[in-house]
């Protein structure tokens, strides 16, 4: 089965640090760009950052760059998001997806909240 | 990188359709025929329900379908059904690099 399962989210004071992972299964992660999407309280989905099978290249939205880090250890199949200097605006629930554009396995999302 | 419009909410009858619109630019929507659209409801994973504008993953119904004209795109619900409820999105290529904007979703209710 063709799978994708968040971890590591938690609460986080403004200013500190988080580290995503997501765990692949089903099919053969090395092929394929993945992705992190996250929505926040009462909104709706945002794209955060994206990196190529290879982890050539990578790209991240305005808001987090300089900020998070996005990385893959294509020998374990998983996908990481490095959350630095947390925002309050960054809670959300962050989730990781397959593919750069069309988006076809998602995870169940894990919850992150910046809070003092 | 400014989100797309999509109406906040949309409602139709059992049988009935419905059409929900994704309004951006030539540089996203309109720029590349790379426009999906996923159903999310609260809590779990949202679901591919149209990919490269009018392309249905397999699983999704015939009565599902997606198309785009100008800067605008659109996914047309027929035959409305109790499951298919749920919160709306699309989402773009934007710009010549890699990167992506989703639309910031459509409330679909079932009256």
């Amino acid at each position: 089965e063709v799978q994708l399962v968040e971890s590591g989210g938690g609460l986080v004071q403004p200013g500190g640090s988080l580290r995503l992972s997501c765990a692949a299964s089903g099919f053969t992660f090395t092929n394929f760009w993945m992705t992190w999407v996250r929505q926040t309280p009462g909104k709706g989905l945002e794209w955060v950052a994206n990196i190529k099978s290879d982890g050539s290249e990578n790209n991240y939205v305005d808001s987090v760059k300089g900020r998070f880090s996005i990385s893959r250890d294509n020998a374990r199949d998983s996908l990481y998001l490095q959350m630095n200097s947390l925002r309050a605006e960054d809670t959300a629930v962050y989730f990781c997806a397959r593919n750069r554009f069309t988006m076809d396995v998602w995870g169940q999302g894990t919850t992150v909240t910046v809070s003092s | 990188q400014s989100a797309l419009t999509q109406p906040p909410s949309a409602s139709g009858s059992p049988g009935q359709s419905v059409t929900i619109s994704c309004t951006g630019t030539s540089s996203d929507v309109g720029g590349y025929n790379y426009v999906s659209w996923y159903q999310h409801h609260p809590g779990k994973a949202p679901k591919l329900m149209i990919y490269e504008v009018n392309k249905r993953p397999p699983g999704v119904p015939g009565r599902i379908s997606g198309s785009k004209s100008g800067n605008t795109a659109s996914l047309t619900v027929s035959g409305l059904q109790a499951e298919d409820e749920g919160d709306y999105y699309c989402s773009s290529k934007a710009g010549s690099n890699n990167f992506v904007v989703f639309g910031g979703g459509t409330k679909l209710t079932v009256l």
